[in-house]
């Protein structure tokens, strides 16, 4: 099935750092979401993007979604160790049809954070 | 509210004994999924239920079933497990499809 490519696959950087992640696809989503996932725990959103050139800010989370509705980014900055884990983009086109809001999500990063 | 709630946490099977993981969620939701998590491949949808009475095959439905209990639960069922089905399971709710979707804390399985 197809899956959203994101990158990097994991990070190492140092507390204060700027971190930068991004998905791309080789087709088109209506919708780009961003989750964190802290270990052993489920998914849990931090920015939902509806519209093609959306710029949104979460506290210091900022996401974007791609002109062409294929890609999207997102930026921490000034990280700290509470960012640690692996963050998810997924894409979900709109419900109807075969659809029905339907996921599909990157690969992940995986971010560690060194005090 | 607790959300969504997953039993159970850890299991381990032998390969061809067969067990149900259960979901509920205490939201009112219409819709709900069943994921599996497996290392480098982030989450794949497994079965999804738009609405009560209703469930539909996702991205990687063989050697699973589901049931739709009622509004608030969502059984996903190992007729005869496999190694292959090691993996770690979520199940999440949303509203209606279009809307955000809360994950559970999801269930570790180990298939030997």
């Amino acid at each position: 099935g197809q899956q959203l490519n994101q990158s990097p696959q994991s990070m190492f950087i140092q507390e204060g750092e700027d971190v930068s992640m991004n998905c791309t696809s080789s087709s088109i989503f209506n919708t780009w979401l961003w989750y964190k996932q802290d270990p052993g725990e489920g998914p849990v959103l931090l920015i939902a993007l509806y519209k093609a050139g959306e710029l949104t800010s979460n506290g210091r989370l900022t996401a974007q979604f791609g002109i062409t509705r294929k890609d999207s980014f997102l930026n921490i900055s000034a990280s700290i160790p509470s960012d640690v884990g692996i963050y998810f983009c997924a894409g979900q086109r709109d419900a109807g049809g075969t659809s029905y809001g339907k996921l599909t999500f990157g690969q992940g990063t995986i971010l560690t954070v060194h005090p | 509210n607790a959300g969504v709630t997953q039993t159970p946490k850890f299991q381990v099977l032998k390969t061809g004994q067969s067990m149900t993981l259960q979901c509920a969620q205490d939201m009112n939701h219409n819709s709900m999924y069943w994921y599996r998590q497996d290392p480098g491949m982030g989450l794949r949808l497994i079965y999804y239920s738009a609405s009560e009475g209703t469930t539909d095959k996702g991205e990687v439905p063989n050697g699973y079933n589901v049931s739709r209990l009622n509004k608030r639960e969502f059984s996903l069922r190992l007729e005869s497990a496999a190694p292959s089905q090691t993996s770690v399971y979520f199940c999440a709710s949303s509203s209606v499809p279009q809307d955000e979707q809360f994950f559970g804390p999801g269930t570790r399985l180990t298939v030997l």
